[in-house]
């Protein structure tokens, strides 16, 4: 079974500044996708990035970028230029490339803005 | 971007009673459904999946007979909690995907909170 670990259960950082959220995974599987999800207070799951598992360009969606590193099995999330509206909590997930559409979450990362 | 509703945004209920949650996809045909349950400051997990027209695929340790999902048609599936407990309180989101779309593409709600007292 695949496994999402996110080692932090909280970050911080100064606005306009950046920050990077990690997440792991374990698969066996060579084909996946990788997500992260943006889970403001409202609650709605927003996504945010993903990635394909067999494209070695990490993606990049303005000022979000990703850290793939799939022999590492790591995919971490870089935020540039944080914003106050960046403040959520921050779910790492993983989904089979094999039909399976089930995604795994990861526990989360809380992420604070300061002002 | 598609968008998919849940109804009611939260409800209390009585142990003992029944609670059905509704999940619409408002502008897409959602031929897959997915219900998560999250328990606060926990994550997302998936509870089953359910394709239009068939029953249920439940996750283990999920009781089907408790948490009973319809998908009776391409906008709509309910999960109903029966005989409510204390201890089913939590949020519930659902999340769709069409059968137009990409194969990793799936639109969450925004989250129905149940209380049971």
């Amino acid at each position: 079974a695949q496994t999402v670990t996110q080692s932090q259960p909280e970050m911080s950082v100064q606005e306009a500044e950046t920050v990077t959220l990690s997440c792991t995974y374990d698969t066996s599987e060579s084909d996946y996708y990788l997500f992260w999800y943006k889970q403001p207070p409202s609650r709605q799951m927003i996504l945010v990035i993903r990635q394909e598992a067999y494209k070695q360009q990490n993606a990049t969606e303005n000022r979000f970028s990703v850290n793939f590193q799939k022999a590492a099995k790591s995919f971490s999330l870089k935020i540039s230029d944080s914003q106050l509206g960046d403040a959520a909590m921050y779910f790492c997930a993983y989904r089979s490339g094999f039909g399976n559409e089930k995604l795994t979450f990861g526990t989360g990362t809380r992420l604070t803005i300061i002002p | 971007g598609a968008v998919v509703s849940q109804h009611p945004s939260w409800v209390i209920c009585k142990s003992g009673t029944s609670v059905k949650i509704e999940c619409r996809s408002l502008d897409f045909q959602a031929t897959t459904m997915f219900w998560y349950r999250q328990f606060p400051k926990q994550s997302l997990m998936l509870m089953a999946t359910s394709n239009e027209g068939s029953k249920a695929t439940y996750e283990q340790g999920v009781e089907k007979d408790k948490f009973l999902i319809n998908h009776a048609s391409l906008t709509l599936s309910t999960l109903t909690v029966t005989s409510a407990h204390p201890e089913d309180s939590s949020f519930y989101i659902c999340s769709a995907r069409g059968g137009g779309m990409t194969s990793y593409e799936q639109y969450f709600g925004p989250g129905t909170r149940l209380t049971v007292t």
